[in-house]
């Protein structure tokens, strides 16, 4: 059974950091595309970050430069780096498995980055 | 980036009617086009993939069609389970992979 498991998000103050993990289990995150989907309090969804199986990581233009995706497959999590965190950066994060044909299956429950002072 | 607009923003229905999404995309997205459906304080859930293609699972119900710029998300007759948020995602060529502003379907 596919499962992923988000951890790492919290209260964090402006300019912080913070990384997020996704665990995944029932398949190989090496092997897929993942990525992460955020959704600010009230708000839709807002698209962040992917990784391709071949390593290659593109980003929203909101977090480039900010934020890091990347994986480490001997844990074979997914990971999210947030450098210079900011007020608009408060919301739910969710990882998401890609399917073949780019549909996002499988998702984690989520969790909250709330970045205040 | 690939802007995606949903309409409407909301909408009010009965169970039983037939209800009727739309999403354009600002370029030709061929049919890279992703429809989802949200409840409050879940994981979104998808519904169909690559425009038309009913992910597993799903009712049949639910049916999208469309290609290039214009992409329908129908649902034939309205249930108790399916009141909720639907969003749209185009996945074509190089991300950003951006989401349609979502509709919101509520009980009239």
């Amino acid at each position: 059974e596919v499962q992923l498991v988000e951890s790492g998000g919290g209260l964090v103050q402006p300019g912080g950091s913070l990384r997020l993990s996704c665990a995944a289990s029932g398949f190989t995150v090496s092997s897929n595309y993942m990525s992460w989907v955020r959704q600010a309090p009230g708000k839709g969804l807002d698209w962040v970050s992917v990784i391709y199986s071949d390593g290659s990581t593109y980003y929203a233009d909101s977090v480039k430069g900010r934020f890091t995706i990347s994986r480490d497959n001997s844990k074979n999590t997914l990971f999210l780096q947030m450098n210079s965190l900011r007020a608009e950066d408060t919301a739910v994060y969710y990882c998401a498995r890609v399917g073949n044909s780019y549909g996002y299956g499988y998702w984690g429950q989520g969790t909250l980055v709330t970045v205040s002072s | 980036d690939i802007q995606m607009t949903q309409s409407p923003s909301s909408l009010s229905a009965s169970v039983g009617d037939r209800v009727t999404i739309t999403c354009r995309a600002s370029q030709s997205i061929s049919s890279f086009l992703n429809w989802y459906q949200q409840k409050p304080g879940k994981a979104p859930k998808l519904l169909i993939y690559a425009a038309s293609s009913l992910q597993s699972g799903v009712p049949s119900r639910f049916r999208g069609g469309g290609s290039g710029t214009d992409f329908t998300l129908t649902i034939s007759s309205l249930q108790p389970e399916d009141f909720a948020t639907y969003y749209c995602q185009q996945t074509y060529s190089t991300p950003p992979w951006t989401f349609g502003q979502g509709t919101k379907v509520e009980i009239k």
